[in-house]
């Protein structure tokens, strides 16, 4: 079975500093990693995934996460933050051959003036 | 193309009573989810359907039922609600494995069990 560990259920930062999500998985098998986002009143949505190749993914906003199998972490970082980017987020696994998806905790975001 | 439609958005249910918490896609994906929202607890997954005809349990079943009637279609049902079950409900269905796999999520149901 998998499951994620958020570590920080929030994390205050100030506008323009940078941010580290942190999160890790436990799995016996082969994991796929996501990041999902769920800004105020809306539902979620992915924001990257890491599937295989490359253990640097990156998304269209700036925001990118680190496979890093011998620390079985995830780590969603993003060197600017925006007072867009307040949200919630969650990180999710699914083991390989596995259809089910495991979320954690997620984290909220809270961009300081 | 209306995606994920979720059924009712709100519903307030007396301990005891049953009701159907309706899922529809029109994606024709294979995959669908039926996870419960709390503060604090995250996502955490009732059912999922890996194709029509099959379902499994998730992390937290007891208390819940589903039914996948066809392809498009992915329903949950409380047969008696108790205050434990108040949650945000949140189906998704899932565009498969492999390069384009992702989550596309439902607008939820709010449900109160009082």
């Amino acid at each position: 079975a998998q499951s994620v560990t958020q570590l920080d259920s929030q994390v205050p930062v100030f506008e323009e500093a940078p941010v580290e999500l942190r999160c890790n998985y436990s799995s016996s098998v082969s994991v796929y990693l996501f990041w999902y986002v769920q800004y105020p009143n809306q539902g979620l949505q992915l924001l990257l995934k890491y599937l295989s190749g490359s253990t640097l993914v990156e998304s269209i906003n700036g925001f990118e996460a680190e496979f890093n199998k011998s620390q079985t972490s995830f780590h969603l970082r993003k060197p600017s933050v925006h007072i867009s980017d307040t949200a919630e987020y969650f990180c999710a696994v699914r083991g390989y051959g596995d259809d089910k998806i495991i979320f954690g905790k997620g984290t909220r975001l809270h961009i300081l003036p | 193309n209306a995606g994920v439609t979720q059924t009712p958005k709100f519903q307030v249910l007396k301990t005891g009573q049953s009701m159907t918490l309706q899922c529809a896609q029109d994606m024709n994906h294979n995959s669908m989810y039926w996870y419960r929202q709390d503060p604090g607890m995250g996502l955490r997954l009732i059912y999922y359907s890996a194709s029509e005809g099959t379902t499994d349990k998730g992390e937290v079943p007891n208390g819940y039922n589903v039914s996948r009637l066809n392809k498009r279609e992915f329903s949950l049902r409380l047969e008696s609600a108790a205050p434990s079950q108040t949650s945000v409900y949140f189906c998704a269905s899932s565009e498969g494995q492999g390069l384009n796999e992702k989550l596309f999520f439902g607008s939820g149901t709010q449900l109160s069990v009082l």
